[in-house]
């Protein structure tokens, strides 16, 4: 499975897009990503995924670059509910889950 | 519509012995993934199953095993429990578990080895 680099950690304002980045220079052309989410203890909570294209839904936008080795999750208006672990995944069917960034929405 | 739902909610057990956990997927859904997440780190890959029958299977000894059954339920079984397991399980269903295929995880199963 293609190895997803991702920041550590990253702080927004309520109200603000929150821009989070993702590596992922060995993806194979068969591979989605995938993004979720997961609140403390809780189980994962699906965002998007895209193969190529750009991709919007409710929750945010999936912005992947024209060669694919990296892509940022936009979430529009970050609230404080939108603070979690987000982790970004390179799959073909399993999610082999990273570090991940955990992000904090301050007021 | 209901998630997807895990039981139970929490397990106390000792070193060396079995544990059972159980997860129903989403209706309509035919395959389960199994995931074990240690604390502080991402989940882990242990099963796939569609169909009841075995998909793919992550880097777990063999102590881990698991089934599906006929209304696409199932089951995550641990033998001879280490410390080591002690970790959130979680289950996530899809419709086919292909790759174009969302998973949707549940709440999981807090298991502490003690």
């Amino acid at each position: 499975d293609a190895k997803t680099t991702q920041p550590p950690s990253m702080d927004c304002a309520e109200g603000r897009a929150a821009n989070l980045p993702c590596n992922h220079s060995t993806i194979s052309g068969n591979e989605y990503v995938y993004w979720y989410r997961q609140i403390h203890s809780q189980g994962p909570q699906y965002i998007i995924h895209g193969l190529k294209n750009n991709e919007t839904n409710e929750m945010a936008s999936l912005i992947i670059t024209e060669d694919r080795k990296s892509s940022t999750l936009i979430l529009p208006h970050a609230t404080l509910r939108d603070t979690a672990v987000y982790y970004c995944i390179v799959a073909f069917y399993k999610l082999s889950f990273g570090a991940g960034t955990t992000v904090t929405v301050r007021a | 519509d209901a998630g997807v739902t895990q039981s139970p909610t929490h397990l106390i057990k000792t070193r060396g012995q079995h544990v059972t956990l159980r997860c129903s997927p989403i209706s309509g859904h035919k395959s389960v993934s199994w995931y074990q997440q240690v604390l502080g780190q991402g989940p882990q890959f242990i099963f796939q199953y569609y169909e009841k029958e075995e998909r793919g299977r992550g880097n777990f000894p063999d102590r881990f095993s698991a089934r599906q059954f006929p209304n696409y339920s199932s089951e995550l079984n641990v033998n001879a429990l280490l410390l080591g397991d002690s970790a959130l399980y979680l289950c996530a269903s899809s419709h086919s578990g292909d790759s174009t295929d969302t998973q949707y995880f549940g709440p999981g199963t807090r298991l502490t080895v003690l």
